[in-house]
Order: C-alpha cells, then sequence, then structure tokens
C-alpha cells in the first residue's frame, strides 16, 4: 500500500512570496488533514478535510493561507504572501475512518524555509 | 482547549536501560491517546494507541496505560535499544469536535550502546 505522498520536499522562498504544497492521502481515506510542525514544537493542526469537505481550520491564518482538496481525494496548501514566521515542515496526514478517532498515516513532509 | 504536555528533553538512556516518557492531557471528555515515533529522516508514525480509560497499548517492546484518573498515558519501555533513538509525540484526539488532534512538543530520545 502506498504511503502518503508530498511534494516538494523542500522549499526555499523569499518573504511576501507564493508557495503551494501538495499532498495525495493514502487510496480510499476519507479524512485528511494538513499540520505545521514549527523546529521543535509538535504538529499543529491547519486545517481538517473529511471527504472533500472542511471539519476544521480554526487554526489556520486565512488571510494568508488556503487549501482545497477537490474531488475529495489529493489536497494542495497555499501561502500568500508567505512571512518569515512560516518556516516551517508541512505535514499532510490521512486516515481511514471519518467521524472517529482513528490513526493518521503521515507524509514525510515539506520543509519550507522563507528567507 | 484541549492540551498536550510532555516529559521535556532531550533523554539520553545507555542500552537496555528503562525508558519511561510522562504525558498528562488536558482535555473535555475523554479522548482517544496516541504515541507517534518519528525515526531519523523519516515521518511521523503511529507506535501505539488507546481509545478508553484503563487501556493498554502496545507495539515493539513499548506500553502505555490510559488512566483517566490521572489524565496521563506515560509511555515506558523495559530495556531500550540503540534503534529506539527518535522522536516520541504524546497526542489526544477527541470524539467529539469533529476529532481535532492536539500533539505535545516531542521528546528526543537518544539511546548510546
Amino acid at each position: 500500500e502506498a504511503g502518503v505522498a508530498q511534494s516538494p520536499r523542500y522549499k526555499i522562498i523569499e518573504k511576501r512570496q507564493s508557495v503551494a504544497f501538495w499532498c495525495n492521502p493514502i487510496s480510499g481515506h476519507a479524512t485528511l488533514y494538513w499540520y505545521q510542525q514549527i523546529l521543535g514544537q509538535g504538529p499543529k493542526l491547519l486545517i481538517q478535510f473529511q471527504n472533500n469537505g472542511v471539519v476544521d481550520d480554526s487554526q489556520l491564518p486565512k488571510d494568508r493561507f488556503s487549501a482545497e482538496r477537490l474531488k475529495g481525494v489529493d489536497s494542495t496548501l497555499k501561502i500568500q504572501p508567505a512571512k518569515l514566521e512560516d518556516s516551517a515542515v508541512y505535514l499532510c496526514a490521512s486516515s481511514y475512518i471519518a467521524g472517529v478517532p482513528d490513526t493518521q498515516y503521515f507524509g514525510p513532509g515539506t520543509r519550507l524555509t522563507v528567507l | 482547549g484541549d492540551s498536550v504536555t510532555q516529559m521535556e528533553g532531550p533523554v539520553t538512556l545507555s542500552e537496555e536501560a528503562f525508558l519511561t516518557i510522562n504525558c498528562t492531557y488536558t482535555a473535555t471528555g475523554y479522548p482517544s491517546l496516541f504515541w507517534y515515533v518519528q525515526y531519523p529522516g523519516e515521518g511521523l508514525q503511529l507506535l501505539l494507541k488507546a481509545t478508553k480509560a484503563d487501556d493498554k497499548g502496545s507495539n515493539k517492546g513499548f506500553e502505555a496505560t490510559y488512566r483517566k484518573e490521572t489524565t496521563s498515558f506515560h509511555l515506558e519501555k523495559g530495556s531500550v535499544q540503540v534503534s529506539d533513538s527518535a522522536v516520541y509525540f504524546c497526542a489526544l484526539t477527541p470524539h467529539t469536535n469533529a476529532g481535532k488532534s492536539t500533539f505535545g512538543d516531542g521528546t528526543t530520545l537518544t539511546v548510546k550502546p
């Protein structure tokens, strides 16, 4: 079974530029998560999709971050414009069962550096 | 809101030593509890979980028991190996609030031969 795929693995941009990350979850998984992990901290949930609907985006800075999950499969997370404090690893995860606590399967992450 | 507090690291042990990594949580209701592990150069992966009070999760010699009275989920292993060197994250997922997960800040374990 293929795992969660993410790209790119690394990205370096200047502040005020835009960047997009892509995630392809495990086939058949209903729930998709985007996390931000700042160095030395645990993952912080940015947005959670169930199929192609948003179930939680309370910690997503909506003035600069956006995310979509078209057709309930893969997803993109965009930052526009980026700030220095956005430097972090962006993790995508998916889980099979919707609506109940379930094991999350994580991708390798995208390490973003904003200069 | 929900929170998870983990024992601060880093933790350095000799091979075959006993390991405890403390984890306490604050949550409304009774969440499911998880330990995830991140080996060097790899993504997070589930180590073990418990879904209700008094449940014990176990995997690869690691154990953790869901203690409702002390709101804790401490990770233990009787004899660590060099290959256990990793970062360990405690996490909770509530059964309400759309299952929004909260993670601790991680504890780095280094095991020396």
